[in-house]
């Protein structure tokens, strides 16, 4: 079946500092592979996105590779700020993007 | 990026009246989704519905729990009679493609 797990949080960082957060997957066929972030207070608004194997998604300096061989889509950024203080969920699904499954999410804190 | 629409942002009510949530989609989009997120844990598929019928349910969506498409643009969850256990942000969502675009939420609470 298809799963994602995700690397627990929570995480607090200082600004500037190099971030990343451990999402690899379980699925069958070829999945797409989401980051999702949720604000304080707010929705989940798509971060990014990758298709396929070796597609690199990236958006406001986060970036995140679907690897195949390893299973991972790892998101990543070079420098956090306070304003990336959120909840990040990876989340797959499949070509239709009609059945998602999501991580449980990492706490991200960016403290200055 | 697409606009999902959802109503009220929050809601609150006594145990064991019913609720009814709203959400708008992508427009002339036939599919969507609901999601429950209990507060500090990981978001939960409820129910995904398809050209006026239930396409697929989770294991949470029991018979407390209803979606509707009362006219051609806006899809409703109800939640017949309400435990404390449902207090959640609820979540609707629209999919274009692979991807699902979330409405901003629902937060019930149930006192």
């Amino acid at each position: 079946g298809n799963s994602v797990t995700q690397m627990e949080g929570p995480v607090t960082l200082s600004e500037e500092a190099f971030l990343t957060i451990n999402c690899t997957y379980t699925a069958t066929g070829y999945p797409s592979l989401f980051w999702y972030v949720q604000y304080p207070g707010e929705g989940l608004q798509l971060l990014l996105k990758a298709t396929k194997a070796d597609d690199k998604g990236s958006n406001k300096g986060f970036e995140a590779t679907y690897r195949k061989e390893t299973t991972s889509f790892h998101l990543e950024k070079g420098s956090v700020q306070v304003s990336d203080s959120a909840v990040y969920f990876c989340a797959l699904s499949d070509r239709t993007g009609n059945q998602f499954y999501f991580g449980t999410g990492t706490s991200l804190t960016v403290i200055p | 990026e697409p606009e999902v629409t959802q109503t009220p942002s929050h809601q609150v009510t006594q145990m064991g009246q019913e609720v009814i949530l709203r959400c708008v989609p992508i427009s002339n989009h036939l599919y969507f989704y609901w999601y429950r997120q209990i507060l500090g844990q990981k978001v939960e598929f409820l129910v995904s519905f398809y050209n006026n019928e239930i396409s697929e349910k989770s294991e949470i969506f029991d018979d407390q729990f209803s979606v509707e498409r009362p006219d051609g643009s806006n899809f409703t969850l109800k939640i017949r009679s309400t435990k404390l256990e449902d207090s959640a942000m609820y979540f609707c969502a629209s999919p274009r493609t692979d991807t699902q675009y979330f409405g901003p939420g629902t937060r019930l609470t149930v006192l």
